[in-house]
């Protein structure tokens, strides 16, 4: 079976922190994507990585596939409390999307 | 452009019922999968279609099943509720030519009570 362990699953910062979130998994992935949801909305993509060691940049926000496609990281800087939702990481797994637990984030004015 | 529609935003049922739910995808978009989100977990995989067929199907009973019509959109429908039914019901479309992955768009959900 395909697990996505997503840590830490709490997380409170104060506004201008910078933070990372970590997506780990013992299987891998043909791709990974990272979601952000809001509560009670489905997840919006924030970007789709598919070879092992790209990095990709979205503003503020560094995503990274690990070399052997098993891991993923998120990295925000200056957080902002827009930024405040869950973070769910997904494996793409035979056509469907394997989803770790999420990370929360609140970012504190 | 619109993106995925899902219908009806919430639903109250009562055990033992059973609930039908929409979903129109992204258009240009072939593919339809449909994910449960239980309370505090990430979306757990359903089952998904393509050329009105089921394709996959995740560990979900049989009291789950869906329909894709012609027209792309699909239907999931849940027989017997449970209370551990309730849930926020997720459904994502991808386009043509990636084998329904690895992008997918999700739709707002559908929130199902089940009292």
């Amino acid at each position: 079976t395909q697990l996505l362990e997503q840590s830490p699953q709490f997380l409170s910062i104060q506004e201008g922190e910078n933070l990372t979130v970590y997506c780990n998994s013992s299987s891998v992935f043909s791709s990974l994507q990272w979601y952000r949801q809001e509560p009670g909305e489905g997840p919006v993509l924030l970007v789709t990585v598919v070879t092992g060691g790209e990095v990709k940049k979205l503003k503020r926000l560094t995503f990274q596939f690990g070399d052997a496609r098993k891991d993923s990281s998120l990295h925000i800087t200056a957080a902002q409390t827009g930024d405040t939702g869950l973070y769910l990481c997904a494996g793409g797994s035979q056509g469907n999307l394997i989803f770790g637990k999420g990370t929360k984030l609140s970012v504190k004015p | 452009d619109a993106g995925v529609t899902q219908s009806p935003t919430h639903l109250i049922k009562t055990r033992g019922q059973q609930v039908t739910l929409r979903c129109s995808p992204k258009s240009g978009h072939d593919t339809v999968s449909w994910y449960q989100q239980a309370l505090g977990q990430g979306p757990q995989f359903i089952f998904q279609y393509y050329e009105e067929e089921e394709r996959q199907r995740g560990n979900f009973p049989d009291r789950f099943s869906g329909h894709q019509f012609p027209n792309y959109s699909s239907e999931l429908n849940v027989n017997a509720l449970l209370l551990g039914d309730s849930a926020l019901y997720l459904c994502a479309s991808s386009p043509p030519g990636l084998a329904g992955g690895p992008t997918q768009y999700f739709g707002p959900g559908t929130r199902l009570t089940v009292l």
